[in-house]
């Protein structure tokens, strides 16, 4: 199936600087997914990418979407400690399958 | 999220005793999921489900099995659980439009001793 590559497995940072997470595939994808877990909480859906070269804006975060589509990248402008959790990608198998990246866990220090 | 709920939310279970787990939605969802998360692996598809009473395995399915008698649940049953299987368990739902992504559960928070 379909895998993906993520990185940096973690990243601190101080309050107010940015942050980027990478997700890279050896294979071109159809689309992937961003989604956001909390400490202790479940995923949660927070976007999707399909077209080659694609650039979507969240507020202080901007999807990108490789213009190869083999790699995607997530980053997130002056972090604030809501920001704080770990970011997954994933990418589409068949039978509407999501296989997730292994996630950057991002943490912010005031 | 609204729609979903598991349960129990938190299990401890002896080694070698079966167990299941409940997934429940309320969104008439077509697809189901289950998987498991754990340090260093991010989450990996156990089962999943596509329809009533059909079903299809993920990547780590040694040692489960599911069933799906009707559109609103999903169970995850641990046949002879073992240590290797503490994890915190995620069940999705999803209708097959990917734009919306899959809607997590809250999880359950399996322990074998």
């Amino acid at each position: 199936g379909q895998q993906v590559m993520q990185i940096p497995q973690y990243q601190h940072v101080q309050e107010g600087e940015d942050f980027t997470t990478y997700c890279n595939s050896s294979t071109t994808l159809s689309n992937i997914q961003w989604y956001k877990q909390r400490p202790g909480g479940h995923p949660v859906f927070l976007i999707q990418l399909v077209k080659s070269g694609e650039v979507k804006k969240q507020k202080r975060l901007t999807f990108q979407f490789g213009e190869a589509k083999k790699n995607s990248s997530l980053h997130i402008t002056a972090t604030q400690t809501t920001d704080v959790g770990t970011y997954f990608c994933a990418v589409t198998g068949g039978g509407n399958k999501l296989t997730f990246g292994t996630g950057t866990q991002l943490k912010v220090e005031l | 999220d609204a729609g979903i709920t598991q349960s129990p939310r938190h299990k401890v279970t002896e080694t070698g005793t079966p167990v299941t787990l409940r997934c429940h939605q309320t969104e008439n969802h077509r697809y189901m999921y289950w998987y498991r998360q754990d340090p260093g692996h991010g989450l990996r598809l156990i089962h999943y489900s596509y329809g009533v009473k059909d079903t299809d395995k993920g990547e780590v399915s040694d040692g489960y099995s599911v069933s799906r008698s009707k559109t609103e649940d999903f169970l995850l049953t641990l046949e002879s659980a073992t240590s290797s299987q503490t994890s915190v368990y995620f069940c999705a739902i999803s209708d097959g439009a990917l734009v919306y992504g899959y809607t997590f559960g809250s999880g359950t928070r399996l322990t074998v001793v």
